[in-house]
């Protein structure tokens, strides 16, 4: 059974600060893996997608990769109080369609 | 550029009914994935559609079918309603399945 494993949270930081959220995955044929942001009663929408091994920067939002550790990691630097969310780790599934992987999600809140 | 559409956006049903499930993919996308998320979990992967063929099954009961038209929209069916199928059902577009995969707005599925 692949899985995709995050701290549920509710991960708190002062708005202003750097948010760190963690993924690790058993799929180790796995190439490809998103962070999808839910708000409350809302749908994922993709923020990131990283493909390769290092950091890949997106304004405010640096994904990490390490495919050895099998280790997946989101930053948001400035955090804002717009960003308080659920976070999805997903992962494709390796030797499939497209078939995504999720996490349960790490809640995000960010305080004034 | 129309993104994902799902409609309804909720729907009410009573156990054992059978409810239709709708969803048109976003420009140029050609594969439809349907997922189900229930209450403080991930999305899970149901199937996924392909020209007109399911492609790829997640570990759903027989009782989850779907169809893919022409056009690339598909439909999910669900028969003999648990109460247990009560969730989000979401619906994610993808250009040959090898592509980011898009989310449309889910359809909030409540069986009394």
């Amino acid at each position: 059974q692949k899985e995709v494993e995050q701290n549920s949270g509710p991960l708190s930081v002062p708005e202003g600060a750097i948010a760190s959220l963690n993924c690790t995955y058993s799929d180790r044929g796995s190439q490809s893996f998103f962070w999808y942001r839910q708000y409350s009663g809302k749908s994922p929408e993709l923020i990131m997608s990283i493909y390769s091994n290092g950091d890949k920067e997106d304004g405010r939002f640096t994904a990490q990769l390490n495919k050895a550790s099998q280790y997946v990691s989101l930053l948001i630097r400035d955090s804002q109080p717009s960003d308080s969310a659920t976070y999805l780790c997903a992962v494709r599934e390796s030797g499939g369609y497209n078939k995504l992987i999720f996490g349960a999600g790490t809640r995000l809140a960010v305080h004034p | 550029d129309a993104g994902v559409t799902q409609s309804p956006t909720h729907l009410i049903k009573t156990r054992g009914q059978q409810v239709t499930l709708r969803c048109s993919p976003k420009s140029g996308h050609d594969t439809v994935s349907w997922y189900q998320q229930a209450l403080g979990q991930g999305p899970q992967f149901i199937f996924q559609y392909y020209e007109e063929e399911e492609r790829q099954r997640g570990n759903f009961p027989d009782r989850f079918s779907g169809h893919q038209f022409p056009n690339y929209s598909s439909e999910l069916n669900v028969n003999a309603l648990l109460l247990g199928d009560s969730a989000l059902y979401l619906c994610a577009s993808s250009f040959q399945g090898r592509t980011e995969a898009f989310f449309g707005q889910g359809t909030r599925l409540t069986v009394v």
